[in-house]
């Protein structure tokens, strides 16, 4: 079984605060993707990477950043933490970048105060 | 450009009665669309997809959607409903668009499940 693993299933941040969010697939997958998931709207491409030290924006990138340093491993980074980032973060991890076959990890849900 | 829109945020259902979750599209691309569930605290997990074969698409536990293009619709039917079916859905189109419109998702339906 495909396994997409994150590093924290609930994290507490103040405002300004540097924040880390770690995800690690066990299934080599080229590609790896980081979604916000806010009530109403669905999922929302941040950032994608397809290979290490690759990424590529999504819909949303402002405010965030990403680091893959590692083909297992794909960090997403908010330089500055603020309250508009309170949400879920859902990471996958797929074989095509255009594929339907991404297989996503629990999820975060980060608030920030 | 793509969009899916989920006509119903909630849905209530006693057990053992039919699901009908609705969702409609537009793309400007022959589309790949797909029903994806999330169960309270789990990933997201695929259910079932349609990539321009059979009309009639049928997905794990019992689930099952008809993409029908004259009304760019592709609603998740399933006959029964069962307690564990109490997730919510989402569906998604695939598009060939730019680098950042590769699985565009609805805003999700939530269905609850009445004994």
């Amino acid at each position: 079984d495909v396994k997409v693993t994150q590093s924290s299933r609930y994290l507490v941040k103040r405002t300004g605060e540097k924040v880390f969010l770690e995800c690690v697939q066990d299934m080599d997958h080229e590609n790896m993707f980081w979604y916000r998931q806010d009530p109403g709207l669905g999922l929302r491409l941040i950032y994608f990477s397809y290979d290490v030290k690759m990424k590529e924006k999504g819909d949303i990138p402002e405010g965030y950043s990403v680091s893959r340093e590692k083909k297992e491993r794909f960090s997403l980074i908010l330089e500055s933490a603020s309250t508009n980032q309170t949400s879920m973060y859902l990471c996958a991890s797929g074989r095509e970048v255009r594929s339907y076959e991404q297989y996503f990890g629990p999820g975060t849900r980060l608030t920030v105060t | 450009a793509q969009s899916v829109t989920q006509l119903d945020s909630h849905v209530s259902v006693s057990e053992g009665t039919p699901v009908l979750l609705r969702c409609n599209y537009s793309s400007s691309y022959s589309p790949s669309l797909f029903w994806y569930v999330q169960h309270p605290n789990k990933g997201l997990q695929l259910l079932l997809k349609y990539t321009s074969a059979a009309t009639l698409v049928k997905g794990i536990n019992g689930f099952e959607a008809e993409f029908k293009k004259s009304e760019t619709s592709f609603h998740l039917t399933k006959p029964s409903a069962h307690m564990s079916d109490a997730a919510e859905y989402f569906c998604v189109v695939s598009g060939s668009g730019g680098a950042g419109n590769m699985l565009t998702f609805g805003g999700g339906t939530r269905l609850m499940v009445k004994p």
